[in-house]
């Protein structure tokens, strides 16, 4: 059991441009969530696969984000037309699926928008 | 009014004092309750889990659930430095599947 791994631990990006952040969860997990940190918040969710299916994304999210898990395993979140805005920490959580599941969270990825 | 309130602190204690972080939610449907600590630039890490009403110990930490009263609290005995940290609530767990919706966090601050 390596957790939950998240790559890059840091972008620095310009207003407008695309990126794309992984995260590889605890092998046997099969349930996936994205959140989004910022600076004296709580992570906020953002989105939920089970296996390969996203079942839930938040109302709060936009177009420009989109989100995979091709084949159940790994996951990758995609920002398109940066804004300043979305500076945040993206962490990622996995867990069991079994009854009273707990989360783990990654290390995240910090994005800084210039 | 908030999902998940808790006061933000800084909440100041001295070594080797009891601790106390305050939670409420809204959500009546919650069936589970976490409490994660996450460090300054760290990701959030999970200390302690309440299902029943009552207590529940582990160590130094204590979690209390009062489903009635939609309050759930942690008790820190003997802190030390290094439990200082943001303290996250996060009920979850009413929709299937546990969907964590966290409160902004309490920090907590030990001094020496």
């Amino acid at each position: 059991d390596t957790g939950v791994s998240q790559d890059p631990r840091h972008k620095i990006t310009k207003r407008g441009q695309n990126v794309t952040f992984r995260c590889d969860p605890i092998s046997e997990h099969n349930r996936l969530y994205w959140y989004r940190q910022t600076l004296g918040q709580g992570p906020e969710f953002l989105t939920y696969f089970q296996n390969e299916a996203q079942l839930e994304k938040s109302r709060l999210l936009s177009d420009r984000f989109s989100a995979e898990r091709p084949k159940g395993s790994f996951s990758t979140l995609e920002i398109q037309r940066t804004e300043q805005g979305d500076s945040a920490m993206y962490l990622c959580a996995s867990s069991s699926g079994l009854l009273n599941e707990k989360l783990f969270f990654g290390s995240g990825t910090q994005l800084s928008v210039l | 009014q908030k999902e998940v309130e808790q006061n933000s602190g800084p909440l100041s204690v001295p070594e080797g004092a009891i601790a106390s972080l305050n939670c409420t939610y809204s959500d009546r449907g919650s069936q589970s309750f976490f409490w994660y600590r996450q460090y300054s630039g760290k990701s959030p890490e999970l200390i302690m889990f309440i299902y029943s009403n009552g207590d529940k110990e582990d160590g130094r930490f204590t979690a209390q659930l009062n489903k009635a009263s939609q309050y759930v609290s942690l008790l820190i005995r003997d802190s030390q430095p290094s439990d200082s940290a943001t303290y996250l609530c996060a009920p979850g767990g009413s929709g299937g599947y546990n969907k964590l919706i966290f409160g902004a966090g309490t920090r907590l601050a030990v001094h020496p």
